[in-house]
């Protein structure tokens, strides 16, 4: 299947561990996105990689760090879990990272429960 | 401050009604707009954005730049267009800005 694929679909940790998501597409992207959904559905961009470099960084908490081995590939590493962490992480790419227009395709997305 | 404004969390129509969601955005510039969907238990997609010009599944949306509005739009609502509807600005490194997000019902 062609897609933006994620794992695991269900995380659930408790307070102070430390958690990964991965994520993996093989549509070819330049591009990939890590957006986190909280509880009342607000969708907001954490951060995206392109070619396996930073390119947009937003204000997230430093427990988070991305990691890009390859462009197919960006990992969520999350140390220190706090109980606000609870929320479903989806992992997007586009074609290219430049502009504005590039089409954005999403994968399941992972459900971090944190307790 | 929010850029991409959706205000209504919740939309319920009955089959047949026409529907419009609202979106009204704030950007200095030359804006890029997008409408993405969520169907139940489906992963988030593009359902059409505002340079294409397009009717996807009978949606359809124009840009308005003297309101700064890009309301999506539908003459007659069908069951399946249940979902959460979410209006996305394009800002450049191709990053998304959301709106809330609105969910349609679609009653029978």
């Amino acid at each position: 299947d062609t897609a933006v694929s994620q794992t695991p679909k269900y995380l659930v940790t408790q307070m102070g561990n430390d958690k990964s998501i991965k994520c993996e597409q093989n549509l070819g992207h330049d591009t990939m996105y890590w957006y986190k959904q909280d509880s009342k559905k607000f969708l907001k961009i954490m951060f995206s990689y392109n070619n396996k470099e930073l390119i947009i960084n937003e204000t997230v908490p430093n427990r988070f760090s991305p990691k890009s081995p390859d462009k197919a590939h960006l990992n969520l590493h999350i140390n220190s879990l706090e109980l606000g962490d609870s929320a479903v992480y989806f992992c997007a790419s586009s074609l290219t990272g430049t502009g504005k227009t590039d089409t954005q395709y999403f994968g399941p997305g992972t459900r971090l429960t944190v307790l | 401050a929010q850029r991409v404004t959706q205000p209504e969390k919740l939309l319920s129509v009955f089959k047949g009604a026409p529907v419009e969601l609202k979106c009204n955005y704030s950007y200095s510039g030359s804006p890029e707009l997008f409408w993405y969907v969520q169907y139940s238990r489906q992963r988030l997609q593009l359902l059409l954005r505002h340079i294409s010009r397009e009717s996807i599944k009978g949606f359809t949306a124009d840009l308005n730049k003297g309101e700064t509005s890009f309301h999506l739009k539908k003459p007659f609502a069908q069951e399946e267009d249940s979902a959460m509807y979410y209006c996305a600005l394009g800002e450049y490194g191709n990053k998304l800005v959301f709106g809330a997000g609105t969910i349609l019902r679609v009653k029978s």
